[in-house]
């Protein structure tokens, strides 16, 4: 992911919640999504914001967008071990002739007891 | 049930062999793609199709050929110019609305011997 930015990991406890955050450079992205993905799979759409939205909200997850300062975040409540995984950030970009999804790197998140 | 199945889950190639990973989706879906995925990065974009019949470079094809010759069938060859092959490659397909909404297969773990 050459333009979204994202920590690598994220330690919390279960119970708690947990708060994994990006930034992305390209203003004009209409879209932003968060996807997760289990060991030795592929990626799952857990969520996604369209730019004129601040906050979106889906059962324990909240997505909060601060389009100026091009931050991102995704809030899981009363996190479970279940939701060890790593989660991608993404903006979807124009290029030239396509929509193009840019990923970053992933957090891997390690929920323990 | 609808979804995207890729198959083998681990292939393995030895040096200077030319390899087809297969993708196949039954979501209707006329958008495909072929990500790579290697440790600590995010994915990266190597071919894309928007239609039947018609496909377009990524960010790093070089060393990779696709073909689309039916709707629900994007195969992707690692051919023996790509330097690097060992790594993890995901398939997906999105919908066509301005949204984007991609769904991935579960990935093909490809290993050089």
């Amino acid at each position: 992911g050459e333009d979204v930015e994202q920590s690598l990991f994220l330690s919390v406890r279960e119970g708690d919640s947990s708060v994994i955050n990006c930034t992305y450079t390209d203003s004009s992205s209409t879209y932003l999504y968060w996807y997760k993905q289990e060991p030795g799979a592929g990626l799952q759409l857990l969520t996604y914001i369209f730019s004129n939205m601040d906050m979106k909200q889906d059962q324990r997850l909240t997505v909060l967008l601060n389009k100026k300062d091009k931050h991102l975040s995704l809030r899981i409540a009363d996190t479970q071990t279940g939701d060890s995984a790593i989660y991608f950030c993404a903006e979807r970009r124009w290029a030239g002739g396509y929509n193009k999804l840019i990923f970053g790197a992933g957090t891997r998140l390690a929920v323990h007891p | 049930d609808g979804g995207i199945t890729q198959s083998p889950k681990y292939l393995f190639r030895k040096e200077g062999q030319n390899v087809t990973l297969s993708c196949e989706q039954n979501l209707n879906h006329d958008a495909m793609y072929w990500y790579r995925q290697d440790p600590g990065q995010g994915l990266r974009l190597i071919y894309y199709s928007q239609i039947v019949n018609d496909f377009q470079k990524g960010d790093i094809a070089e060393g990779y050929s696709v073909s689309r010759e039916k709707k629900e069938s994007f195969p992707l060859t690692v051919t023996s110019a790509q330097k690097n092959p060992t790594a993890f490659y995901l398939c997906a397909s999105s919908t066509s609305g301005t949204a984007l909404e991609a769904f991935f297969g579960q990935g093909t773990r490809l290993t050089v011997v």
